[in-house]
This record gives C-alpha cells, sequence and structure tokens, in this order.
C-alpha cells in the first residue's frame, strides 16, 4: 500500500510569509504527528494528531499549527516565517490505536527554505 | 525530551554484525525502546522495538538488559547500504510522538 505522502517535496518563502505543509497517512492511519530536523537541533517533534484532535505538543512557539481532517490527512501552519524556520519538515502516521504501541511510518519530508 | 544516550559515530566492516549501543536508565516500566535510521536526509525508517524481552525481526535483533537501562541493537551482516545515522527513543505508552536524540552515526567500511 501507499506510504506516507508529504506536500511539496521542497518550497522556499520569504521572511514573514506563512506556508502550510501537507501530509496523507497510510490509509487506515488515524495519527499523524509533525517533525522539524535541522542542523543545529537535530529531530524535534512538534505536534501529534489523532481522530482529528491535537493529542500532543512539543515546544515550539504559537507560530506553529496544525489540523487533520476527517480523512486522516493533516496539514500544519507556520506563520510569519523567520529565517530559522529553515528546516526538513517530516511527518509520521501510525495505526496505533491510544495504549497501543506499534510502529510509525515517516514520509520523505518537505523541505522549507525561508529567505 | 530525549532520554537516550548514544555514541555518536561507529565504524564496522562490511559483512561484520554491527552492535549500536544504547543507555536509558531513567525509563519507565510502561516505555517501549524503539530504534529508527535515517539516510541522508530521507525520512526516517523503523527498524525494531520492544518492551522487555529481546526481539529479531529480517532487519535486525534487539538485546534490552534485565534492568532495561540500556539495549544494543544488531545488524547481523552490515552491508554499505547500512551507512546512516541510528536512532534509539524511548518511547511513551501512549500517543505517536517520539523524542529523538543525537543518535549514532554508522559507517560501513568496504
Amino acid at each position: 500500500k501507499a506510504g506516507v505522502t508529504q506536500t511539496p517535496r521542497y518550497l522556499i518563502k520569504t521572511r514573514g510569509q506563512q506556508v502550510t505543509l501537507s501530509c496523507s497517512p497510510i490509509s487506515g492511519h488515524r495519527s499523524v504527528s509533525w517533525y522539524q530536523q535541522t542542523p543545529g537541533q537535530g529531530l524535534q517533534f512538534l505536534f501529534e494528531y489523532f481522530s482529528e484532535t491535537q493529542r500532543n505538543k512539543g515546544n515550539f512557539p504559537g507560530r506553529f499549527s496544525g489540523r487533520q481532517f476527517s480523512n486522516s490527512r493533516s496539514e500544519m501552519n507556520v506563520s510569519t516565517l523567520e529565517l530559522g524556520d529553515s528546516a526538513l519538515y517530516l511527518c509520521a502516521s501510525s495505526g496505533a490505536r491510544p495504549g497501543r504501541n506499534t510502529e510509525a511510518f515517516f514520509g520523505q519530508g518537505t523541505r522549507l527554505t525561508v529567505v | 525530551d530525549a532520554k537516550t544516550t548514544q555514541p555518536p559515530s561507529m565504524d564496522c566492516a562490511e559483512g561484520r554484525a554491527a552492535n549500536l549501543p544504547c543507555n536509558h536508565s531513567t525509563i519507565s516500566g510502561n516505555e517501549y525502546v524503539y530504534w529508527y535510521r535515517q539516510i541522508h536526509s530521507q525520512g526516517p525508517q523503523y527498524i525494531i522495538h520492544g518492551l522487555k524481552n529481546n526481539e529479531t525481526n529480517e532487519m535486525a535483533s534487539l538485546i534490552i538488559t534485565e534492568d532495561r537501562k540500556s539495549s544494543t541493537l544488531i545488524l547481523p551482516h552490515a552491508t554499505l547500504r547500512d551507512t546512516a545515522v541510528y536512532y534509539c527513543i524511548v518511547r511513551p505508552p501512549t500517543g505517536n510522538q517520539f523524542y529523538f536524540g543525537t543518535g549514532t552515526s554508522l559507517t560501513v567500511i568496504p
């Protein structure tokens, strides 16, 4: 079956703009989580959505937000972009129900460059 | 926040077993140990996970010490394609969030 799909793969934005990234999880998966990867900070957890509800949130400013739709597709939005937001943004989907542990599958990421 | 400690880098000869250690001394009784790897800024790839028993799959084996304070990922016959950054992660029992540490950069040498 198809894997996790993230669009777009590459994006260039200007400081102060906003950006929306999209993630389509594996069919049947209801949990989607988002991560930011930078050379300085490594891979950092942003937030997780399950059944359209934000279930967990990492330590990021309010400029970073997300949502999940009824078909489990998720979007994340970054407003008022800063140069430091340049990063690889990854999403992961999981079929785990609350209280169960199973693997998460990552997409190939969206490379965002802020100039 | 990451609760694991891994050596920053390791080398392994092609065809030999690669043993990657991980310390997780503050792990709770219901937290799982997961291993992922990332090849050159691609999305991380799931390898294996376990709670307290040793686990094996087609990619690797996971050995967890009896006190669960450390574990070792074993790639039985390393190939050049196993060159990657390997992350050991302690995952809470609920939720789909992973707190990545700095990982181990494994280089498989011909």
